[in-house]
């Protein structure tokens, strides 16, 4: 079993909706991080939270430490929002990041 | 400049050719890291260096060879690569345990 566990693996939706990504992780960890990759490009870091919700645009993230899982949330969903996103772990201070295997969001127009 | 600038964005190489990754970042971060990802794939970290000095090696082959010049920049040098090596290389950094910097990204084919 993974360390990190995202649901669901592909998730295709309309424009406009409300999108829900979730991450369950089993270890430890000092900060969870969402990032974004689009087709053949580079990662963008989107959040990195360590308790609570943070909000950034339409997007929202929210950690429950007690329940070792975090959501990932899209508001008024848009096409150009197509994406794989990630969501990783670090641990005790380390550099280095556990990543889940990604969800691949499509939002049709 | 919050970038992380990576160069080529594409290269081709033989098995027998000798090549270099580089990567460059100005925000004064301290960690630079190499990961590589395959299709449809999350990053594998390669290296981790912290402070000029390298830190995680997770147990790469030799034919990758990390160099960190200075604080700013860091290379990847590439021999006697296998096809199975092709990937998209990514490099990133970050200020101590923060929030990773990603870079676009290297294609990498080798034939």
């Amino acid at each position: 079993k993974n360390e990190v566990e995202q649901s669901p693996q592909n998730l295709t939706a309309q424009e406009g909706e409300f999108i829900t990504i979730n991450c369950s992780y089993s270890v430890g960890i000092s900060a969870l991080h969402w990032l974004q990759q689009h087709p053949g490009g580079g990662i963008v870091s989107l959040f990195m939270l360590s308790s609570g919700k943070k909000k950034h645009g339409r997007l929202i993230a929210t950690i429950n430490i007690q329940e070792k899982h975090s959501s990932l949330h899209i508001t008024a969903s848009h096409p150009r929002d197509s994406a794989v996103y990630i969501c990783a772990v670090s641990r005790g201070g380390a550099q280095k990041l556990v990543f889940g295997q990604g969800t691949r969001l499509t939002i049709n127009p | 400049d919050t970038e992380v600038t990576q160069t080529p964005k594409h290269l081709v190489m033989g098995m027998t050719n000798k090549k270099s990754l580089k990567c460059e970042q100005h925000m004064g971060h301290r960690a630079m890291y190499w990961y590589k990802q395959k299709a449809k794939k999350p990053p594998e970290l390669m290296f981790v260096y912290s402070y000029e000095k390298l830190s995680i090696n997770e147990s790469v082959p030799s034919r990758f060879s990390p160099e960190c010049p200075n604080s700013s920049l860091l290379n990847l040098h590439l021999h006697a690569l296998q096809p199975e090596d092709s990937a998209l290389y990514l490099c990133a950094s970050s200020q101590n345990s923060d929030e990773q910097y990603f870079g676009p990204g290297t294609r990498l084919t080798v034939t």
